[in-house]
């Protein structure tokens, strides 16, 4: 079956722009998280959504992200404002809302962002 | 919080060596515990996990164990091959509400060669 994807693949920016990376969960995943991965700072935990609503957003580095997720489906994280410190992979994982922390989280091939 | 340490190479090995990459946690819970591995040009793909002290987890020849008196999870491989190159993530997920999020730790670079 399907699995995450996630566009685009890689995203080149100019700093100062807005950029929007978008997640496509595996379908029935009412469970889905933001993660970026960099070389300095290994892989990072941004956002969860359960559903709708995104009872954690304590990973989210400054005001400039933001994320939003509809129809219990499609993800869209958002950079305002980009710098070059953002410049990273940003990856995008859904599970199964089972309860338990055994549930396995099933990971997207990532955007590569790069901020000039 | 919780943090996960392993090894983190990189890791340079003959086929048909043995292999361990140790990995260690702190967590404030019950963590269920995983290793995720990143071939070249892929995503993130689970290996194996364990949920509870003593569980081994084991898929494609790798074996790691839950052990809590040590809060340790080392990955163990018999006789690696040329295609298990890759970075090897270890994590673990606690609970914090509903929020089941994984805790990495920097990730291990394992290459092997023929």
């Amino acid at each position: 079956g399907a699995g995450v994807s996630q566009s685009p693949s890689n995203k080149v920016t100019e700093k100062g722009k807005d950029v929007e990376l978008r997640c496509d969960p595996i379908s029935g995943h009412t469970a889905l998280y933001w993660y970026r991965q960099s070389l300095g700072q290994g892989l990072e935990f941004l956002i969860y959504f359960q559903g709708n609503s995104a009872p954690d957003k304590s990973g989210l580095p400054s005001d400039r992200f933001s994320a939003e997720r509809t129809g219990g489906s499609v993800s869209t994280l958002t950079i305002q404002r980009t710098q070059q410190e953002d410049s990273a992979v940003y990856l995008c994982a859904s599970s199964l809302n089972s309860g338990t922390s055994g549930t396995v989280q099933y990971f997207g091939p990532g955007t590569r962002l790069t901020v000039t | 919080g919780d943090s996960v340490t392993q090894m983190e190479g990189p890791v340079t090995l003959s086929e048909e060596a043995f292999l361990t990459i140790n990995c260690t946690y702190t967590a404030t819970g019950y963590p269920s515990l995983f290793w995720y591995v990143q071939y070249p040009g892929e995503g993130l793909q689970l290996l194996l996990k364990a949920t509870k002290a003593d569980d081994k987890g084991s898929n494609k020849g790798f074996e790691a164990t839950y052990r809590k008196e040590t809060t340790s999870f080392h990955l163990e491989k018999g006789s690696v091959q040329v295609s298990d190159s890759a970075v090897y993530f270890c994590a673990l997920s606690d609970r914090a509400g509903s929020n089941y999020k994984l805790t990495f730790g920097k990730g291990t670079l394992l290459t092997v060669n023929p």
